[in-house]
């Protein structure tokens, strides 16, 4: 069965850092292209960052650009987003997501975690 | 603002159908990418609900159904139910972002 489950969100003043973690179950994340989508409260969805299968790009949106880093640790089949400078507009549930290219580009978020929150204040 | 844009709710009587666009431009839906589907129920993450712009994932009713034409693209939903009160959101990819992108949600309202 496959299940993500995040973990490493909480509150953090501006200006401060934060590892979000995601741990994978019953896939490899190495075989997948895997996602953070975030969601402000109240608010719409919005992709964050991807890092591909295989070689691992890694591409991110201008809103965390410089600022976020995403990567994966093969063994323990975890994916990570390390967030610095972190803003009050970055206050949000963090959500890791798998994609699945079954068809024409771009891969399908077919499964998802429970997401994270994330709050910055001070 | 959302580079996918849909209308911010949309309303409808039990059994009835109603439809929720997606509307894009040449750098995303009109390129030719797919377009995906998912469904938020209050107070949990989305899932999916229609992938590669017009098909159900195993367990989704086939009252759901999506379509794409040009730089837009449509969900259906027939037979309303009231457990079909949710946030649906529309997505793709743009080329000229380099990433994915979101329709900025439609909260359905079952009357």
């Amino acid at each position: 069965e496959v299940q993500l489950v995040e973990s490493g969100g909480g509150l953090v003043q501006p200006g401060g850092s934060l590892r979000l973690s995601c741990a994978a179950s019953g896939f490899t994340v190495t075989n997948n292209y895997m996602s953070w989508v975030r969601q402000a409260p109240g608010k719409g969805l919005e992709w964050v960052s991807v890092i591909y299968s295989g070689g691992g790009n890694t591409y991110y949106a201008d809103s965390v650009k410089g600022r976020f880093t995403i990567s994966r640790h093969n063994s323990k089949n975890t994916l990570y987003l390390q967030m610095n400078s972190l803003r009050a507009e970055d206050t949000a549930v963090y959500y890791c997501a798998r994609g699945d290219l079954t068809g024409e580009w771009p891969p399908t978020f077919d499964y998802w975690g429970q997401g994270t929150l994330v709050t910055v204040s001070s | 603002q959302s580079v996918l844009t849909q209308p911010p709710s949309v309303s409808g009587a039990p059994g009835q159908r109603v439809t929720i666009s997606c509307t894009g431009s040449s750098s995303n839906i009109g390129a030719g990418y797919d377009v995906h589907w998912y469904q938020q129920l209050p107070g949990t993450a989305p899932k999916l609900l229609i992938y590669g712009n017009n098909n159900r994932p195993s367990g989704v009713p086939d009252r759901f159904s999506g379509s794409k034409s040009g730089t837009s693209a449509s969900l259906a939903i027939t037979g309303l139910q009231a457990e079909d009160e949710a946030d649906y959101y529309c997505q793709s990819y743009d080329s000229s972002l380099s990433g994915w992108v979101f329709g900025g949600g439609t909260k359905l309202t079952v009357l």
